[in-house]
């Protein structure tokens, strides 16, 4: 299936450094989510971004819908080690309304270590 | 918030079993819910999409006959792997799109499925 590609694929830092990673697409998208998973567990949205340019925060991530909608990116200030997880970038088409346009296409993921 | 509640959270069995797994939209109602299957240290990948009271649309290489999906109500949507084998063992994760929201997809926490 069609995945997007993330990168780094994994990153070793200390607490407190800044952390960024971004997705990239052949194909245009509506709207880009940014996701962190757990292990054995599900993934939970962490930014949801829906207009080209948009650059949105949540805490200490910041995202940015790139303005081609081929990309985007993520950014975290000052790591934790809570922050220790897997990042998925995902892409979709629609603009979360109806049909088949809301399938997601997901990342290839970027695993954070944080070391205290 | 809304949840998504998958069920079993794991389950260990024998080749040649059929496997169900369910997920349930626990507070809001979900026309659309989609399965993904996720291996070890990889992304998550699309399996089906899920529609309530229709068939439900695989995506290219997913077979039909080997996972069958049923949505037969507006909080529930099944998955059955049938005859399964070790090369199904895998983790399968579920999510839900709330019919009367703009939000993107929630996520269950997903079932670990081993096959011995």
């Amino acid at each position: 299936g069609q995945q997007l590609n993330q990168s780094p694929q994994s990153m070793f830092i200390q607490e407190g450094e800044d952390v960024s990673m971004n997705c990239t697409s052949s194909s245009i998208f509506n709207t880009w989510l940014w996701y962190k998973q757990d292990p054995g567990e599900g993934p939970v949205l962490l930014i949801a971004l829906y207009k080209a340019g948009e650059l949105t925060s949540n805490g200490r991530l910041t995202a940015q819908f790139g303005i081609t909608r081929k990309d985007s990116f993520l950014n975290i200030s000052a790591s934790i080690p809570s922050d220790v997880g897997i990042y998925f970038c995902a892409g979709q088409l629609g603009l979360n309304y109806g049909g088949a346009t809301n399938k997601l296409i997901f990342g290839t993921g970027t695993l954070l270590a944080v070391q205290p | 918030g809304a949840v998504v509640s998958q069920h079993p959270s794991r389950v260990i069995c024998k080749s040649g079993t059929s496997v169900k797994i369910e997920c349930r939209s626990l507070d809001f109602q979900a026309t659309t819910m989609f399965w993904y299957r996720q291996f070890p240290k990889k992304s998550l990948m699309l399996m089906a999409t899920s529609n309530e009271g229709s068939k439900a649309t695989y995506e290219q290489g997913v077979e039909k006959d080997k996972f069958l999906i049923n949505h037969a109500s507006l909080t529930l949507s099944t998955l059955t792997v049938t005859s399964a084998h070790p090369e199904d063992s895998s983790f399968y994760i579920c999510s839900a799109r709330d019919r009367q929201s703009n939000q993107p997809q929630h996520f269950g926490d997903g079932t670990r499925l081993s096959i011995l």
